[in-house]
């Protein structure tokens, strides 16, 4: 089975302060794809980032960065120096080997305060 | 280019009735996937058409219906709305990237509300 948690349903920071995102996965595939969305209030989810199972390096974009971890199923998101314009819902999801089908944690809240 | 179009954006209806809802991928894009999103349940996936035969189907009553036509766009159908179907339904216009992962690129939703 495949499944994605999200244990952190809000976090509220301050400008200019970072924040983690954490997100566990369970998948008994061998070869598996991780995504990041991120969902601000007009509601489209936003493409952040995919990495592949076979690819444990971590990934810097900017302010963000991703750390991926298959020891211990993890594939964390943090976002440095945060700002008004990272208030939103960030989703993680997963893939399996086969089909096409999207799981979707439940998302955390993150709200940045002034 | 063009990013994925929902159409529309809201939509009120009451129980009993049927709505449908519409999705025009990504130009060049051949596959869809439609998924409804409820605070309560979160994203749940709903199905996916490629070429205009259905791939794969979520865990959903037969109410909910899709269909994919020759030029990509899909629609799904929710016939005999109950309140508990209210929720944005979005739409994601797949790609094989390098890789061999798909990405799925999404579209604004639409919100379906019924009284």
């Amino acid at each position: 089975a495949q499944k994605v948690t999200q244990a952190q349903t809000e976090i509220s920071v301050v400008e200019k302060e970072d924040v983690t995102l954490d997100c566990v996965y369970e998948t008994r595939d061998t070869t598996y794809y991780l995504f990041w969305y991120k969902q601000p209030p007009s509601g489209e989810l936003v493409f952040l980032i995919r990495r592949n199972s076979f690819d444990e390096q971590n990934e810097i974009s900017g302010r963000y960065s991703w750390n991926f971890q298959k020891s211990t199923s993890s594939f964390n998101f943090t976002i440095t120096a945060s700002q008004v314009v990272d208030s939103a819902v960030y989703f993680c999801a997963l893939r399996g080997n086969t089909g096409n089908q999207f799981y979707f944690g439940t998302g955390t809240s993150l709200t940045v305060i002034p | 280019k063009a990013g994925v179009t929902q159409t529309p954006r809201y939509l009120i209806k009451t129980r009993g009735q049927q709505v449908t809802l519409s999705c025009s991928p990504i130009s060049g894009h051949r596959s869809v996937s439609w998924y409804q999103q409820t605070p309560g349940q979160g994203l749940q996936f709903l199905f996916e058409y490629f070429s205009e035969t259905q791939r794969n189907k979520g865990n959903f009553p037969g109410r909910f219906s899709g269909r994919q036509f020759s030029n990509s766009r899909s629609e799904m159908n929710v016939s005999t709305l109950e309140l508990g179907d209210s929720a944005l339904y979005l739409c994601a216009s797949n790609t094989r990237e390098t890789g061999g992962a798909n990405i799925q690129y999404f579209g604004a939703g639409t919100r379906l509300s019924v009284l």
